[in-house]
């Protein structure tokens, strides 16, 4: 079976570093992309970033470029969100999604059951 | 791309079909998804390339349109199909876009 597994909840304050994880299993982890989905309570889903395992090609969205650092340990199945400095703005759920073809085409199944991340002073 | 969804709430009874819509800014040929989020879940692809169902997702949902008009269609509602149901465009690949979502309740 294709799963996501997702590290747990993490309560930071302004300012802190933190890097989420999120592990494939049941496929081989370097033939999909893995793509980030940001979830604030009660609202849409916005796209994050994706990244190749392959070879940690990685694209960004505009919103979140330079704020955001996506990585990948493929020796682990591993792939990586990390925040250098968290802001209150940062408090939502945050899903990994593995693309559902191996191809950059961007639509995502299965998705992990999310890292929600608490930023408060 | 900005992605609309319509409307916010739908209030449906079990067995009724329910119709969703979905509407991109500009064309974006096919290339739609639909995904289902349950309460405290992960959303759940569906539709893809705007009518191609998902491995073991059941026929009585079912995707049509292109351009830049969109439906999700669920057949003979079932209690398991209460949820909130998100659009998304890949045609931009480097600035992929969801809809606000819609909810879909029991009435």
């Amino acid at each position: 079976e294709v799963q996501l597994l997702q590290s747990g909840a993490e309560v930071k304050k302004p300012g802190e570093s933190l890097r989420i994880s999120c592990q494939g299993s049941g496929y081989t982890f370097t033939s999909y992309w893995i793509t980030w989905v940001r979830q604030k309570p009660g609202k849409g889903l916005e796209w994050v970033g994706r990244i190749d395992p392959r070879d940690s090609y990685i694209n960004y969205s505009p919103s979140f470029q330079g704020h955001v650092t996506i990585s990948v340990d493929k020796s682990i199945n591993t792939a990586y969100l990390q925040w250098s400095s968290l802001e209150a703005s940062d408090t939502a759920m945050y899903y990994c999604a593995r693309h559902y073809e191996p191809a950059t085409i961007n639509y995502y199944g299965p998705w992990g059951q999310g890292t929600l991340v608490t930023v408060s002073s | 791309i900005v992605m609309t969804q319509s409307p916010v709430t739908l209030s449906v009874s079990p067995g009724e079909r329910a119709t969703l819509s979905c509407r991109a800014s500009q064309n974006i040929g096919k290339t739609l998804a639909w995904y289902q989020q349950k309460p405290g879940q992960a959303p759940r692809l569906l539709i893809y390339g705007a009518s191609a169902r998902a491995t073991d997702i059941p026929a009585r949902f079912s995707g049509s349109g292109s351009g830049t008009e969109f439906t999700l269609t669920i057949s003979g509602l079932q209690s398991e199909d209460f949820a909130v149901y998100h659009c998304q465009q890949y045609n931009q690949w480097l600035a992929v876009t969801f809809g606000g979502g819609t909810k879909v309740e029991m009435k």
